[in-house]
């Protein structure tokens, strides 16, 4: 089967560095995305790692390793407009199809 | 260009109506991809098209619900005799088609209530 999972709720602090995880296990894999969800508002894309390591794009990074099927999203400096869903998805091969997690639910508090 | 685009933002129907959604992609975008998300789960893929082809439906779909994209530019969905639990945020993204990564753009749902 194909499953994305992710922890449901995560709190932190105002300037503090917070690391989301996502593991998978799909059919096939064409890359991972982390998207971005306010509540109400449109997923918005933030990253994407199709080969293992590290891709940092200013307070964000995001990790991936294939062969442990696992990801992270790692948010530095955390300001309280980063209180937001963050979603997890994995794109089938050929790129048809992405997969989404349910989403961390993340909370920044002062 | 100012991104994906829906239309309505907002429906309240009663049971067993039918309602249509438009989604109009990013212009230069070939492939099309629609979703519904409930509160507290991630988006749910639903169908895609790669120009005007359907090329792919979920089994989750029931046959009340229907898609089109007949110029391969805007695209809209049809739900007939809609019932309660079809009510959820329907979400529409494009995506360039290129090879490589293909990062879905969003646009902003059309959240659908079912009386």
């Amino acid at each position: 089967g194909q499953n994305i999972d992710q922890p449901t709720e995560m709190t932190a602090t105002e300037g503090a560095i917070v690391q989301i995880n996502c593991t998978y296990q799909t059919s096939g894999f064409n890359g991972l995305f982390w998207y971005q969800q306010h509540a109400g508002e449109a997923p918005t894309f933030l990253s994407y790692n199709v080969l293992d390591g590290l891709e940092e794009k200013g307070r964000f990074s995001s990790f991936l390793s294939r062969s442990k099927g696992y990801s992270y999203l790692l948010l530095k400096e955390l300001q309280m407009k980063d209180s937001a869903s963050y979603l997890c998805a994995v794109s089938d091969t050929g790129g048809f199809k992405t997969i989404f997690g349910a989403g961390t639910r993340l909370f920044v508090k002062a | 260009d100012t991104g994906v685009s829906q239309n309505p933002r907002h429906k309240i129907t009663k049971r067993g109506q039918n309602v249509t959604f438009r989604c109009d992609p990013i212009s230069e975008h070939n492939r099309l991809y629609w979703y519904r998300q409930t509160l507290g789960q991630g988006p749910e893929f639903l169908t895609y098209f790669q120009n005007e082809a359907q090329l792919e439906k979920s089994r989750l779909l029931s046959d009340r619900f229907s898609a089109e994209r007949p110029k391969g530019s805007f695209s809209t969905l049809e739900i007939q005799r809609t019932e309660q639990g079809d009510s959820a945020m329907y979400l529409c993204a494009s995506s360039s088609g290129g090879s490589g990564r293909e990062t879905q753009y969003f646009g902003p749902g059309t959240r659908l209530l079912v009386l």
